[in-house]
């Protein structure tokens, strides 16, 4: 079986300051990793994603993730943070026991203070 | 421009009372999921289609029915069945295959009157 945990429920962060969030995961099989962003009363928007190319995974709006497989974590960084970039964030991971099916983290709420 | 229509956005219900979801998508997926999201929680899978005229139970089927009688249209009920409806609901579609990242329209939340 497949699980997500993301490390922090909330993250406080200052405008032009760097974000970090952490996510760990465990799966049978070598895992595709998804970070997923989600505003508030929307759904869900694809920041990027992991499918063993490259460990490092540049996304959209300036985010990036590092696949760590010794760690088996993929933690979601930025390296100045916008107000724009408030929202809830979630980290994914497929699922071994049905093609398709993902499995998604609890989320991190991320507030940015001018 | 290629995306997922949900509607309505806003949907009310009376103890009882079965209602219906709408999910429409235009990017030619095949794939398309039902989720439920709970403050505080990750999203669940409730029903997912890879083909039409086919559907498998997600993890949180119990009070919930489909159809997909369309490769655009996956409409979601809620039935009187389920005994906590009062959610925020996510349908998504994908392509086929390994590593297809799911699409998501904007929600429908729903509540109890």
């Amino acid at each position: 079986a497949q699980s997500v945990t993301q490390l922090d429920s909330h993250v406080s962060v200052s405008e032009g300051t760097p974000v970090l969030l952490r996510c760990n995961y465990s799966s049978s099989y070598s895992p595709s990793l998804f970070w997923y962003v989600q505003h508030p009363n929307k759904g869900l928007q694809l920041l990027l994603k992991y499918t063993s190319a490259a460990t490092l995974v540049k996304g959209i709006n300036g985010f990036e993730a590092e696949f760590k497989k010794s760690e088996t974590s993929f933690h979601l960084t930025k390296p100045s943070a916008h107000m724009s970039d408030a929202a809830e964030y979630f980290c994914v991971v497929s699922r071994t026991d049905s093609w398709g099916k993902l499995q998604f983290g609890a989320g991190t709420q991320v507030v940015v203070t001018p | 421009d290629g995306g997922i229509t949900q509607s309505p956005k806003y949907l009310f219900r009376k103890e009882g009372q079965n209602v219906t979801l709408s999910c429409e998508q235009n990017l030619n997926h095949d794939a398309m999921y039902w989720y439920r999201q709970d403050p505080g929680q990750g999203l669940r899978l409730i029903y997912y289609s890879q083909i039409v005229n086919d559907f498998q139970k997600g993890d949180i089927a119990e009070g919930y029915s489909v159809s997909r009688e369309k490769k655009e249209s996956f409409p979601l009920t809620v039935t009187s069945a389920q005994k906590n409806p009062t959610a925020f609901y996510l349908c998504a579609s994908s392509l086929l295959g390994d590593n297809q990242p799911q699409h998501f329209g904007d929600g429908t939340r729903l509540s109890i009157l």
